[in-house]
């Protein structure tokens, strides 16, 4: 059965630190993985997008890897904001579906 | 900047009734996907819409839920005798290509609520 597995369930840090978050899958075939963040009641949005070939992928302040051989990812949060928090979703792409994960919730805190 | 709209953000509506959610994806997308997502838990994927046809369902999409794209600009999800246990958020996703590593935008999303 495909699945997505996230680590930790929830997470609090303080203002300015650093975290990372874990993704283990076993959706195949594979066609890309992805973090999204999503606030409270709203939509997800996309932050990063990788296909198996690549292990690394910067958007500002979020660093995702991928290892596509154990089929592990990580997001990595660098001087973190008080709006970093939120649900950080990782995605498994298999042509036209995604295969969502149940997420991290993020709290930074002042 | 271009977004996929929603309405309503929120629906009641009573046991047994239909519903009908609506969708406004990005104007040049192509590619139209319905998702939900019950409270606290994972977001699934409901179904994907392409050239006026469903190109995938899940086990979720049965025979009480049903797609539209009525004219160029919107996109339906209908439920055509409402459970309780469709309470959820639902949401809309486009994308300009097929989900192979090309983004999906979502949309807000609708609460819909069964009472």
């Amino acid at each position: 059965k495909n699945q997505v597995e996230q680590s930790p369930q929830s997470l609090i840090i303080l203002e300015g630190k650093n975290c990372t978050l874990q993704c283990n899958y076993t959706v195949s075939p594979f066609s890309n993985l992805r973090w999204y963040k999503q606030d409270t009641g709203r939509g997800p949005v996309s932050l990063t997008i990788m296909t198996f070939s690549e292990n690394t992928k910067s958007n500002g302040r979020y660093t995702a890897t991928l290892d596509a051989d154990t089929k592990q990812s990580s997001l990595h949060i660098t001087a973190s904001q008080l709006s970093d928090s939120a649900s950080y979703i990782c995605v498994v792409s298999q042509s036209c579906m995604l295969t969502f994960g149940g997420g991290t919730r993020l709290m930074v805190k002042p | 900047e271009p977004e996929v709209t929603q309405t309503p953000s929120h629906q009641v509506t009573q046991m047994g009734q239909e519903v009908i959610l609506r969708c406004v994806p990005i104007s040049n997308h192509l590619y139209f996907y319905w998702y939900r997502q019950i409270l606290g838990q994972k977001v699934e994927f409901l179904v994907s819409f392409y050239n006026n046809e469903i190109s995938e369902k899940s086990e979720i999409f049965d025979d009480q839920f049903s797609v539209e794209r009525p004219d160029g600009s919107n996109f339906t999800l209908k439920i055509r005798s409402t459970k309780l246990e469709d309470s959820a958020m639902y949401f809309c996703a486009s994308s300009d290509r097929p989900g192979m590593n090309t983004e999906a935008f979502f949309g807000q999303g609708t609460r819909l609520t069964v009472v």
